[in-house]
């Protein structure tokens, strides 16, 4: 089947540690995207990218980091400088493959961020 | 960064009751999403819409993009009970790049 895979669904954090969060596409998506979304808020981009090996500062970038190596995964870390890490986060991803406008955004099923 | 109006915040509703809910936007966009989240999943795209005044539907779903490009609503009819979950508005500002700017939501209850 086609879509996004996130990976892990939960994922725990300890103080001062780096942890990387997976996001694969099989729909032959140009752009790929990382949003985090906190209870009772919308959605704040994060990261995104738009071709591979390039990548571009979203609203809320302090205290992460991407890469983009491939077309089909887009791994999001969280570093120990980001201080208040706990939240839902969503890749997207969005292209011109399958006739797709490429404003439409896809999401994947999320990765819970906890912090012990 | 700048967020769209999404109004209401929450709605609590009887089954089949219609739904209605809106996003207006300071800026003119050339695209309007409607997407709904179920609790600890991703958002899943209901509608998509590309063309001032288009309408379009989706089932019980109905969306129109606004004359003005600046706003834009969705409606739901008959409700019944899957439809409880969070409702996202989005849109893409003209002249900008692909970043797409969300709403915050409007949370649907169905009361028994």
């Amino acid at each position: 089947d086609g879509g996004i895979t996130q990976s892990p669904k939960y994922l725990f954090r300890k103080e001062g540690q780096n942890v990387t969060l997976s996001c694969e596409q099989n729909l032959n998506h140009d752009a790929m995207y990382w949003y985090r979304q906190d209870p009772g808020q919308g959605l704040r981009l994060i990261y995104y990218s738009q071709i591979v090996n390039d990548f571009q500062k979203g609203d809320i970038a302090e205290g992460y980091s991407v890469s983009r190596e491939k077309k089909e995964s887009f791994p999001l870390t969280v570093t120990s400088a980001q201080k208040n890490p706990t939240a839902f986060y969503l890749c997207a991803s969005s292209g011109l493959a399958g006739g797709s406008p490429q404003e439409t955004q896809y999401f994947g099923p999320g990765t819970r961020l906890l912090v012990l | 960064g700048q967020q769209l109006n999404q109004s209401p915040q929450s709605m609590f509703i009887q089954e089949g009751e219609d739904v209605s809910m809106n996003c207006t936007s300071s800026s003119i966009f050339n695209t309007w999403l409607w997407y709904k989240q179920d609790p600890g999943e991703g958002p899943v795209l209901l509608i998509a819409l590309y063309k001032a005044g288009e309408l379009t539907s989706n089932g019980r779903l109905t969306a129109q993009f606004g004359i003005t490009r600046k706003d834009s609503f969705l409606n739901i009819s008959a409700s019944i009970p899957s439809d409880v979950g969070i409702y996202f508005c989005a849109g893409r500002y003209m002249n900008r790049d692909d970043k797409i700017i969300f709403g915050k939501g409007t949370r649907l209850h169905i009361l028994p």
